[in-house]
């Protein structure tokens, strides 16, 4: 198993462009999310998805999109960077059991990419 | 006030003491407790999971909650350099997606 699968590691982009943040998981896992990561401020929930098809908002959705087309994939889109949205985003996936009772709900990170907008 | 609260840190401590880390919530529906390590530039990864209040053990490592005071603690005895890392406290209610503290550095020298 590769686990969690980010890509890229590492980006620069200028204000206003658009980009890609690719994520992968090969466990099966139901769950998806996307957290950015900032200095002091912990990790903040962008958005989620319980299954292929759904998608919800987490704590900071403004300036990102997200689709789940498979259980697989979960890429995050940025429309129009900017300077705020310079971080560390993490991916993460889980299996939730139905009442979400079991120790295997855990959630697996990605490497993370860390992003600069200039 | 944030749901969860954990004190950033620094916390540095010299080889072979006994680190504490805690964490405080406010929302009294969460009922299963995290604990995730993260070393520098890589992702979280967990450490301790805990339902509902009482300890938990895992060799160097003890996790404990409180409900009754919303308050959840990570023991890590005879401490090592390799254990300097960030500390990230996580709460979930249910099948929802957890809610994560700032995270506690700690700086174990030798």
């Amino acid at each position: 198993n590769a686990g969690v699968t980010q890509t890229p590691k590492f980006q620069v982009l200028k204000t206003g462009q658009s980009m890609t943040l690719q994520c992968a998981q090969d466990m099966n896992h139901e769950y998806m999310s996307w957290y950015r990561q900032d200095p002091g401020m912990g990790l903040r929930l962008i958005h989620y998805s319980v299954g292929a098809g759904i998608t919800d908002q987490g704590e900071v959705p403004n300036g990102y999109n997200v689709s789940r087309s498979t259980t697989e994939d979960f890429p995050l889109r940025l429309l129009s960077a900017a300077p705020s949205q310079t971080s560390v985003y993490f991916c993460a996936s889980s299996y939730h059991s139905p009442q979400g009772t079991g120790g295997t709900d855990t959630q697996y990170f990605g490497p993370g990419t860390r992003l600069t907008v200039l | 006030q944030k749901e969860v609260e954990q004190d950033p840190g620094p916390l540095s401590v010299p080889e072979g003491a006994i680190v504490s880390l805690n964490c405080t919530y406010s929302n009294s529906a969460f009922q299963y407790f995290m604990w995730y390590r993260q070393y520098s530039r890589k992702g979280p990864e967990l450490l301790m999971y805990t339902y509902s209040s009482g300890n938990k053990e895992d060799g160097r490592f003890t996790a404990q909650v409180d409900k009754s005071s919303k308050y959840i603690s990570l023991f890590i005895r005879d401490s090592q350099p390799s254990d300097s890392a960030t500390y990230l406290c996580a709460m979930r209610r249910g099948s929802y997606i957890p809610t994560f503290g700032r995270g506690t550095s700690l700086i174990v020298h030798p």
